[in-house]
């Protein structure tokens, strides 16, 4: 059974900080896995889908990985605002159904 | 293009009473997925509608239940209404299946059983 952890469950840094969030899986066959951002009260947007067979994506900022072998995602955040405060969530698509397993996210604060 | 939107934003209902939510999805999208999020347990699937067909199913009570109009609108109901249900109700639309192209969530409806 598939099932995805993601660590640190907090994290509040200084404005400017670069920093990562860590996202881990347990069954590596996977189809892709998503980075989203959800802001209090709304619902979520995504921000970096990455295919079995890629191993980065970026988006401005924004640069995650993906490790199947080790079962392990990052999602790199650099020069952090205080705009970028929010809960980041991963899910994994996996499994003959494909439906989307997610992690429980990591609350960010940036602290101006 | 408009993006996916959910009806009501709120809703308080007691326990015992049933309930109705909506998503209208993207245009031209015609999967419609489901999730139910709580601070215990995350974001858990419900289910997912494709060209009116439902087409994945979470591990869910049959309290639960969904439909999808021709025009990839979707309905879900939740019947006999428990504490347990009070959770924010997000629904995402996907040009196709989901996971398999990126999906678009809506900003979902708070739910609160009483």
């Amino acid at each position: 059974k598939q099932e995805v952890t993601q660590i640190p469950a907090a994290l509040s840094v200084p404005e400017g900080e670069n920093l990562v969030l860590n996202c881990s899986f347990t069954d590596s066959a996977i189809y892709n896995l998503q980075w989203f951002r959800q802001d209090p009260g709304k619902g979520l947007t995504s921000l970096l889908l990455i295919q079995s067979s890629q191993r980065e994506q970026t988006s401005g900022r924004l640069n995650a990985s993906l490790d199947k072998s080790s079962g392990r995602s990052t999602l790199y955040i650099a020069a952090s605002q205080p705009g970028d405060s929010a809960t980041y969530l991963c899910a994994v698509n996996a499994g003959n159904n494909r439906k989307l397993i997610w992690g429980l996210g990591t609350s960010l604060a940036v602290n101006p | 293009k408009a993006g996916v939107t959910q009806t009501p934003r709120y809703l308080i209902k007691t326990r015992g009473q049933q309930v109705t939510l909506s998503c209208s999805p993207i245009s031209g999208h015609r999967s419609v997925s489901w999730y139910q999020q709580t601070p215990g347990q995350g974001l858990q699937f419900l289910f997912e509608y494709f060209s009116e067909t439902q087409r994945n199913k979470g591990n869910f009570p049959g309290r639960f239940s969904g439909r999808q109009f021709s025009n990839s609108r979707s309905e879900m109901n939740v019947s006999t209404l428990e504490l347990g249900d009070s959770a924010l109700y997000l629904c995402a639309s996907s040009r196709s299946g989901q996971g398999t192209y990126e999906q678009y969530f809506g900003p979902g409806t708070r739910l609160t059983v009483t």
